[in-house]
């Protein structure tokens, strides 16, 4: 099926243990993008990558890692998870940019959990 | 530091009045802003969207207005349904090192009472 889907969809791990969660796409899309969602913060950029290989912070990166081997995927771990990285986490992909109004696509979310 | 501010943060409306959400932006590079509308348990979803050379768009009972001199922007939905009950981010894209980079506002919890 075409479209961004993110795995697992509910996650929990104790503190201190390494977690990964994954994020594929289908349609080639150049950018992606890794959200955390906090009631009171919003959506909150944590990295992006505008292709296979480019990856960028965005404004809260720390505790966390990216990885962009093949353009259709996007993993994000947590190297050592933190009572305060519990969230929800949405994997997001666009078009390139420029004069196109680019429109994200999201996926439908993995809430983590750490204890 | 939040580069585009939201309010309110949550919004009672009663079906068939008008939702009003206001967003304020400081980075003048920005060039294009989206709405994303999400439902509980989903991942946001693009709305409408503006460019700022635009002042006003309007797709079915959902409105954009654009102030670009007092760097503002805002969602109106006229004849509020339950339906269109769940959390709105306004955003902006802006520009870092060649790559754009989208900001979201902390959102709006719409409730839309019968």
């Amino acid at each position: 099926d075409a479209g961004i889907t993110q795995s697992p969809r509910y996650k929990i791990t104790e503190t201190g243990r390494q977690v990964t969660l994954m994020c594929h796409q289908t349609w080639s899309h150049s950018y992606m993008f890794w959200y955390r969602q906090d009631l009171g913060h919003g959506l909150r950029l944590i990295y992006y990558s505008a292709a296979a290989d480019i990856t960028d912070k965005g404004e809260v990166p720390d505790g966390y890692v990216v990885s962009r081997s093949k353009t259709e995927n996007f993993p994000l771990t947590l190297e050592s998870a933190t009572r305060s990285q519990t969230s929800v986490y949405f994997c997001a992909s666009s078009e390139s940019g420029g004069r196109v109004n680019t429109e994200a696509f999201f996926g439908q979310g993995t809430r983590l959990t750490v204890v | 530091q939040q580069q585009v501010k939201q309010s309110p943060q949550s919004l009672i409306v009663q079906k068939g009045g008008i939702s009003i959400i206001n967003c304020a932006y400081e980075n003048t590079a920005f060039d294009y802003f989206p709405w994303y509308q999400q439902f509980p348990g989903k991942g946001p979803a693009l709305l409408i969207a503006i460019r700022p050379d635009v002042s006003e768009k309007k797709e079915g009972r959902f409105t954009i207005s654009f102030n670009k001199s007092a760097k503002q922007f805002s969602l109106h939905i006229m004849d509020s349904q339950p339906g269109d009950s769940a959390t709105y981010f306004c955003a902006a894209r802006g520009w870092s090192g060649g790559y754009q980079k989208v900001t979201f506002g902390i959102g709006t919890k719409l409730q839309v009472i019968p």
